[in-house]
C-alpha cells in the first residue's frame, strides 16, 4: 500500500522567503509528526497532531514555524522568513492510534536556504 | 522527562561478525523503546520495539534488541553482519503517561566492511 509521501523532495529558497512543505500520511493514521534532521544532530521533534485534538507545538523552534492538518489527513508545515539555519531535512511520520506504535516515515524534504 | 543516548557516532564491523549498536535511556515511568534504520537519502524505517513482555525483542532483517531495565539499555544486535546493513541507526524512547511523542538519539553510523 501507499506509504507516507512528502513534497517537494528538494526545495531551494532565498533567505527571507516563505516555504510550505507538504505531508500525506498513510490513510487511517490518526497521529502525524513533523521532525527536523540536521547533519549529526539526530531528529528534532517539531509538532504532533493526534486526531481532532489540539496539536502539540512544543517543539517548534520559533514563531516563524507553523503547521496545520486539514481533515485529519494532509499536513502542511510553513516556515516564514526563512533563515540559513533552517536548512535541514524535514521528515514527516504517521502512526495509527494513540498507543505507542511505530512510526512510518516519509522520504523527507531537503530544504536549503541560500 | 525522557532522553536517549547513543554513545557511538560510528561502529565498524567486518561482514559475518556480530554487531552491537548501543542505546541507553532515561524516562520517568515505563519506557517504550524503538529502533529505526535510515538508508542514504531515505526516510527512517522501523526495525523493532519493546513495549512490555519478553526482554529480547526480534525484528526485521535479523536484528534483535535486549531490554535491560537495571542498566536502562536497549542495545541493538545482529549475530552476523551484512554489508547491506551499513546505514544510520536511531534509538528512540517514549513512556507511559505521556503523549507517546518519542525522543530520538543522535544516530549511530554502522559500517560493515566486506
Amino acid at each position: 500500500g501507499a506509504g507516507v509521501s512528502q513534497s517537494p523532495s528538494n526545495k531551494v529558497t532565498e533567505k527571507g522567503k516563505d516555504v510550505e512543505l507538504r505531508c500525506d500520511p498513510i490513510s487511517g493514521h490518526t497521529a502525524l509528526y513533523w521532525y527536523r534532521q540536521s547533519l549529526g544532530q539526530g531528529l528534532e521533534f517539531l509538532i504532533y497532531f493526534q486526531g481532532n485534538s489540539a496539536p502539540d507545538k512544543s517543539g517548534l523552534p520559533s514563531d516563524r514555524f507553523s503547521a496545520e492538518r486539514t481533515g485529519g489527513s494532509v499536513s502542511t508545515l510553513t516556515i516564514q522568513r526563512t533563515q540559513q539555519e533552517d536548512s535541514a531535512v524535514y521528515l514527516c511520520a504517521s502512526s495509527p492510534g494513540t498507543a505507542p506504535n511505530e512510526q512510518f516515515f516519509g522520504p523527507g524534504t531537503r530544504l536549503t536556504v541560500l | 522527562a525522557q532522553s536517549v543516548a547513543q554513545p557511538e557516532d560510528q561502529v565498524n564491523v567486518a561482514e559475518g561478525n556480530p554487531l552491537t549498536v548501543k542505546c541507553t535511556y532515561s524516562v520517568s515511568g515505563n519506557p517504550y523503546l524503538f529502533w529505526y534504520v535510515q538508508y542514504p537519502n531515505r526516510g527512517l524505517q522501523f526495525l523493532l520495539k519493546y513495549i512490555t513482555g519478553d526482554n529480547l525483542v526480534k525484528g526485521s532483517y535479523g536484528f534483535e534488541a535486549e531490554f535491560n531495565k537495571s542498566q536502562t539499555s536497549f542495545h541493538l544486535k545482529k549475530p552476523s553482519a551484512l554489508v547491506s546493513d551499513s546505514a544510520l541507526y536511531f534509538c528512540a524512547v517514549s513512556h507511559s503517561g505521556g503523549s507517546y511523542i518519542p525522543t530520538f538519539g543522535r544516530g549511530t553510523s554502522l559500517i560493515v566492511h566486506p
